[in-house]
Parts: structure tokens; C-alpha cells; sequence
């Protein structure tokens, strides 16, 4: 069993549609963070998270520690939110990142 | 916004030969790590480096790998004798601390042949 799982693996939305990406984990985490990954390969940070909820712009981050559960919600979807949204979280007893599979994300115009 | 910067962006090698990977990370950050996704998989953590040596390796980095910070700026990640299973995007990334993000170079697609 995977550390991280990430749900759903694909995702097709109309442009305007509320995104919700969902991540578990198995394992004591100091930290959970969201990235996301461009066709051209590159990985860019989008929220560190240990606790509640943040918000930049129209992506959401949530993280329910108890439960080992967290959300990526994306508001008003565009297009250019095409992407691989990828889940990964820091364990307690190191600084490495344990990554999920990645949710392909396509938001059609 | 301070980038991580990776070199080359693409470098195709013959099995068996050494390669050298190449990172600058943020001027300030104190952690350092290499990471690879083969394609079609996950993102594989193989090396963490901090304070001039190895605070963790996964089971990945066998004696082929080896990690350097030569001079003080540069980060490089060798593998010596490349097998074709190597063929991968390399990541490195760099972190002010264990409380803080990190922040990716956009990768080496190293490809053996």
C-alpha cells in the first residue's frame, strides 16, 4: 500500500467548475504540501500545510490531521490550471518528501 | 523570485558511462535533495544533504550515486556507471529548513542508450 494516495488519478472539468483533488496518508507527517507539474516536466510548490486551511488566489489547501486527509480545491477552473497536482508529505522522522501518483487535471474551455 | 537552476536540461549518454548532474540551489537554503521520476511514475526521493554531507538516502541510491557541493554553490549528483533503468528526470530542490517549503529546479531528462 502506497504511503500516499491521491483521488481521482483523472480528472475532466468544464472551465468554471469547483476542482476538489483528495490525498490520504498512512503515516505520522510534520508537514503535507500540494505541487504542481507542467507538461514540460517542471514541479512547482503551491501550499505547505500542517494544520486548517490556506488560500492563494482561487486554489484552496485543507488538511484534517486526524483524519490523515487533505484537499486540494481549485474555484472557478480554468484552463490554464491544466495540469498533474501532486500530493506529497514530510514524515516526522526526516526531511524527505514522499510523493502520491499525481491527479491529471484537464479543464476544458 | 530565487530559482533553483538545473544543467543540462536534456543529456543522452551511453550505458556505462558517468554522468554529472548539475544544481545551483538558493543562495540562503541549508537543505538539499535529488530526487528522479521515471516517466509515467512517481516522483522517487534518492538524497537529502545538509551541513557538507548525506542526512539521508533511500534505498535508490546505491555506491553508483554519489552527491557533492564542490564549491560552495553547486550541487552536483554523479552516477557512474549508468544503467538503462537510470533513464529519468532528475529534480533537485533546495529548503531554508525543515519548517519551510521547498522550492524544485525544473530537472535533468537524462536518457540512456
Amino acid at each position: 500500500k502506497n504511503e500516499v494516495e491521491q483521488s481521482p488519478q483523472n480528472l475532466t472539468a468544464q472551465e468554471g467548475e469547483f476542482i476538489t483533488i483528495n490525498c490520504s496518508y498512512s503515516v505520522g507527517i510534520s508537514a503535507l504540501h500540494w505541487l504542481q507539474q507542467h507538461p514540460g516536466g517542471g514541479i512547482v510548490s503551491l501550499f505547505m500545510l500542517s494544520s486548517g486551511k490556506k488560500k492563494h488566489g482561487r486554489l484552496i489547501a485543507t488538511i484534517n490531521i486526524q483524519e490523515k486527509h487533505s484537499s486540494l480545491h481549485i474555484t472557478a477552473s480554468h484552463p490554464r490550471d491544466s495540469a498533474v497536482y501532486i500530493c506529497a508529505v514530510r514524515s516526522t522522522s526526516g526531511s524527505r518528501l514522499t510523493f502520491g501518483e499525481g491527479t491529471q487535471l484537464t479543464v476544458n474551455p | 523570485e530565487p530559482e533553483v537552476t538545473q544543467t543540462p536540461s536534456h543529456q543522452v549518454t551511453q550505458m556505462g558511462q558517468e554522468v554529472i548532474l548539475r544544481c545551483v540551489p538558493i543562495s540562503n537554503h541549508l537543505y538539499f535533495y535529488w530526487y528522479r521520476q521515471i516517466l509515467g511514475q512517481k516522483v522517487e526521493f534518492l538524497v537529502s544533504f545538509y551541513n557538507n554531507e548525506i542526512s539521508e538516502k533511500s534505498e535508490i541510491f546505491d555506491d553508483q550515486f554519489s552527491v557533492e557541493r564542490p564549491d560552495g554553490s553547486n550541487f552536483t549528483l554523479k552516477i557512474r556507471s549508468t544503467k538503462l533503468e537510470d533513464s529519468a528526470m532528475y529534480f533537485c530542490a533546495s529548503s531554508a529548513g525543515t519548517g519551510y517549503g521547498y522550492t524544485f529546479g525544473s530537472g535533468t531528462r537524462l536518457t540512456v542508450v
